[in-house]
């Protein structure tokens, strides 16, 4: 089955400089990658998502990057504001015909972002 | 106006009782998931069900047990709770569509969890 790994496992950057968080995925017939925030006691929400048919999102402050070859993304957060603060996770959806991963999120394991003052 | 609702917010039981925690959401979507959350942050597919029918089953002991009476609700009966049980579980729901179209809207938007706490 699918396998995502999650570097760095906390951050804690200065308010206004960028965020970076990189995953890894094993399963090459993935094709789904979101990211979620979650805060402190609250559910994950989405904040972006790419599809394997784009290597680049924007929205706003936010960026995610895919390298299908490497199979690797990044989450990428400037201008960083302490509201950023959070559990940050990546997810992958596996291959649902190759690999019988079926269609369903494997998440990596979490970053915890600080924004300090 | 909630989309994905859960009850009860918050469980607090001894160990070997038997208890059910539903999730309820209308945004009309035809997949709904529960999750795991343990003290340590992983999040873990537990179960998926689409229009009532159980396509994704992890390897959870069986004393878990989603039921879907119909698409917009999932509930999760759990028998004779352990300690290790405890944790937050969190129902999603997702619009089916098709893995082979790399297009696809298939966003998983979660319930408030349930912070189960066996003593």
């Amino acid at each position: 089955g699918e396998n995502v790994e999650q570097h760095p496992s906390t951050l804690s950057v200065q308010e206004g400089d960028s965020a970076v968080i990189k995953c890894t995925y094993s399963d090459s017939a993935s094709n789904y990658f979101p990211w979620y925030k979650q805060e402190l006691g609250k559910r994950p929400q989405l904040i972006i998502d790419i599809r394997s048919n784009v290597g680049e999102k924007k929205d706003q402050r936010i960026a995610v990057t895919l390298n299908k070859t490497a199979k690797h993304f990044s989450l990428h957060i400037t201008e960083t504001q302490p509201e950023d603060s959070a559990v940050y996770f990546c997810a992958a959806r596996g291959g649902l015909i190759l690999t019988g991963g079926g269609n369903k999120l494997t998440f990596g394991t979490g970053t915890q972002l600080k924004v300090e003052l | 106006d909630t989309a994905v609702s859960q009850t009860p917010k918050y469980l607090v039981t001894q160990m070997g009782n038997d208890k059910s925690i539903k999730c309820e959401q209308n945004l009309g979507h035809d997949t709904m998931y529960w999750y795991k959350q343990d003290s340590k942050k992983f999040l873990k597919i537990m179960f998926s069900y689409n229009n009532k029918e159980l396509i994704i089953n992890e390897t959870v002991p069986n004393r878990f047990s989603p039921k879907s009476p119909d698409k917009a609700h999932l509930n999760l009966h759990i028998n004779s709770l352990e300690l290790g049980d405890s944790a937050v579980y969190f129902c999603a729901s997702s619009q089916e569509t098709s893995y082979l179209d790399p297009s696809s809207t298939d966003t998983q938007y979660f319930g408030p969890g349930t912070r189960l706490t066996v003593l």
